[in-house]
């Protein structure tokens, strides 16, 4: 099993560029989340999503999208790349969004915007 | 809201050493879940244990342990013996379950780094 799968590892953007993330996962979990990760801190939620077709925010929504249009794949849209976007970008997934249930992750996107 | 606080930034264990690293918790959620991850300087996250809030055990897996005190909110890791492999940033993490608004949503503690001497 491949597991949870980001693409690309590593990108440099310009500012006002936008672009998308990708993640796959073939766990077939309901429950996938986007975090980010800023130098010498925690995880921080952006988005999550706990099926096909349902999306909510985090606690960094502002300046990205994501959509679930199937289970396996949820990417995560930049709109308009800023420096303060600079940052390790982990995707993660679930078989539910019970509390019980550990979370799976992708290697990671390291981005940076200049 | 969900707050985990690690208030280690960095730790030092000699290697063959156990070593704890501390983790305390707030929510007002009764159901919830308790995680510690390990980050290599790699980059990915590796799950290690986990507690749920009604078990009335400590968590074991392997040389991790979680030292689980509900009434004080706090959820430690305990490392025995630690090998050079460990070093890494170690993440403590809670979800909550239920069907309120924030069911299923993780909040992660800043992280401590723990070195390993030889």
């Amino acid at each position: 099993n491949a597991g949870v799968t980001q693409t690309p590892k590593f990108q440099v953007l310009k500012t006002g560029q936008s672009m998308t993330l990708q993640c796959a996962q073939d766990m077939n979990h309901e429950y996938m989340s986007w975090y980010r990760q800023d130098p010498g801190m925690g995880l921080r939620l952006i988005h999550y999503s706990v099926g096909a077709g349902i999306t909510d925010q985090g606690e960094v929504p502002n300046g990205y999208n994501v959509s679930r249009s199937t289970t396996e794949d949820f990417p995560l849209r930049l709109l308009s790349a800023a420096p303060s976007q600079t940052s390790v970008y982990f995707c993660a997934s679930s078989y539910s969004r019970e509390a019980n249930q550990p979370q799976h992750f992708g290697d990671g996107t390291r981005l940076s915007i200049l | 809201a969900q707050k985990i606080t690690q208030t280690q930034p960095g730790m030092f264990v000699q290697e063959k050493e156990a070593v704890t690293l501390d983790c305390t918790y707030d929510t007002s959620d009764p159901s919830y879940g308790l995680f510690w991850y390990k980050q290599p300087s790699s980059g990915e996250m590796i799950f290690l244990i986990y507690q749920g809030s009604y078990d009335q055990q400590n968590a074991t897996e392997g040389r991790y342990s979680l030292n689980f005190q509900k009434a004080r909110k706090s959820a430690n890791l305990v490392i025995s013996a630690s090998q050079l492999g460990d070093s890494a940033m170690y993440f403590c993490a809670m979800r909550v379950t239920g069907w309120f608004s924030n069911a299923g949503k993780s909040t992660f503690g800043d992280g401590t780094t723990l070195t390993v001497k030889p």
